[in-house]
């Protein structure tokens, strides 16, 4: 079945930096992948997604870069901010009903 | 709100007990799942609702645990006879027709089994 790589488990980025984060997936059928962010006692909350048809998404300071020959994308943030601080999860599914997650990003900005 | 709603916030109990969370989706949400993360870790499936079709319950990871949901509406959680190792947080996250929908998470219930 899927299997879904996460690196790094921690990242720390001087405040202004950019900071990426990248993920692995085992199975070429899968088709859509999200981004998700959970601050502290909360839910996960989608940020962006990607889905197959392209190779990059851009919104405002945040990009997801897709390199199906490689099995990998990336979720990219520039120009970081305190509020970026968080645990960031990614995801991949083949268009039904599972999402298939990686263990997690903990993005710490060091002011 | 229009969010995914979910109750208790926070649960305390002692082992053995029976415990029952509660997740309101997002109206019109067809697709309803849970999950339990424990501290520090990543999100764990537990079982999944589509409209009026059998629910995947592969995820369940003992007999211990079961889920209703009525319709397209609320859905419950239960544990029975809790043991330590069932302390975590349990989210519930609701989506339209699931082909490729954002999933739209509550803010979970956190679970502590003394």
């Amino acid at each position: 079945g899927e299997n879904v790589e996460q690196h790094p488990s921690t990242l720390s980025v001087q405040e202004g930096d950019s900071a990426v984060i990248k993920c692995t997936y085992s199975d070429s059928a899968s088709n859509y992948f999200p981004w998700y962010k959970q601050e502290l006692g909360k839910g996960p909350q989608l940020i962006i997604d990607i889905r197959s048809n392209v190779g990059e998404k851009k919104d405002q300071r945040i990009a997801v870069t897709l390199n199906k020959t490689a099995k990998h994308f990336s979720l990219h943030i520039t120009e970081t901010q305190p509020e970026d601080s968080a645990v960031y999860f990614c995801a991949a599914s083949q268009g039904n009903y599972q999402l298939i997650w990686g263990a997690g990003t903990k993005l710490i900005i060091k002011p | 709100g229009a969010g995914v709603s979910q109750s208790p916030s926070n649960k305390v109990t002692e082992k053995g007990k029976d415990v029952e969370l509660r997740c309101d989706p997002i109206s019109g949400h067809t697709a309803l799942y849970w999950y339990r993360q424990r501290l520090g870790q990543g999100l764990e499936f537990l079982i999944y609702f589509q409209g009026n079709s059998a629910p995947d319950k592969s995820g369940l990871p003992s007999d211990r645990f079961s889920a209703e949901r009525t319709g397209e509406s609320v859905s419950t959680l239960t544990i029975q006879r809790t043991q330590q190792e069932d302390s975590a947080v349990y989210l519930c996250a609701s989506s339209l027709a699931p082909q490729n929908q954002p999933q739209h998470f509550g803010d979970g219930t956190r679970l502590s089994i003394l």
